[in-house]
């Protein structure tokens, strides 16, 4: 059965911190991976998509990467602010998974000004 | 943002009603999703649908029914809701297993 592990499940930094967000799965031939933002009461905001053949994607002050062969993915957020305060969940897609989407519980992340 | 609307947004009913949630898209995307977030689960697949008229059951499908006869609408159904059904459930679209999943705002369902 497929698993997406979050660790940890809640984090609190200081505003100015680089953060690194971990994202393990235990399924090595995942198809994509996916990043979302889901604020309070709000739904999934999609960050980055990384395809298997990809190594990394960026947007902006994020850059995720993904390493198949340790089953593990992180989420580099540069120069943290408080509106990046949110729940980050990451999601995988196995081949011949048609095409559903595999969810870690989250982490919540918390800047504090 | 991607066109997704879910109604009703927020719904409180009784056990054994039936309850359908609907999910309407502008994007003219082929695959739709239902899932439900729970805390202590995340976020779980109830059903999913590949184009108008073809479902497949996700990993949470008992007491859930779909339908989808037209490429934008994709409904869920609680045929007698249950208060283990309680829960926000949110609707995604993408056009394939290489694009992203693009979620709606949710559907908040109390079933007392």
């Amino acid at each position: 059965k497929q698993e997406v592990t979050q660790i940890p499940a809640a984090l609190s930094v200081p505003e100015g911190e680089n953060l690194v967000l971990n994202c393990s799965f235990t399924d090595s031939a995942i198809y994509n991976l996916q990043w979302f933002r889901q604020d309070p009461g709000k739904g999934l905001t999609s960050l980055l998509l990384i395809q298997s053949s990809q190594r990394e994607q960026t947007s902006g002050r994020l850059n995720a990467s993904l390493d198949k062969s340790s089953g593990r993915s992180t989420l580099y957020i540069a120069a943290s602010q408080p509106g990046d305060s949110a729940t980050y969940l990451c999601a995988e897609i196995t081949q011949g998974g048609s095409e559903k989407l595999v969810f870690g519980k989250g982490m919540k992340l918390t800047v504090n000004p | 943002d991607a066109g997704i609307t879910q109604s009703p947004r927020h719904k409180v009913t009784e056990t054994g009603t039936p309850v359908t949630l609907r999910c309407h898209q502008t994007e003219n995307h082929r695959y739709m999703y239902w899932y439900r977030q729970d805390p202590g689960h995340g976020l779980r697949l109830i059903h999913y649908s590949y184009g108008v008229k073809d479902t497949d059951k996700g990993e949470v499908s008992d007491g859930y029914s779909v339908s989808r006869s037209k490429t934008e609408d994709f409904l869920l159904t609680l045929e007698s809701a249950t208060s283990s059904q309680t829960s926000v459930y949110f609707c995604a679209i993408s056009d394939g297993a290489n694009q992203p999943q693009h979620f709606g705002d949710g559907t908040r369902l109390s079933i007392l």
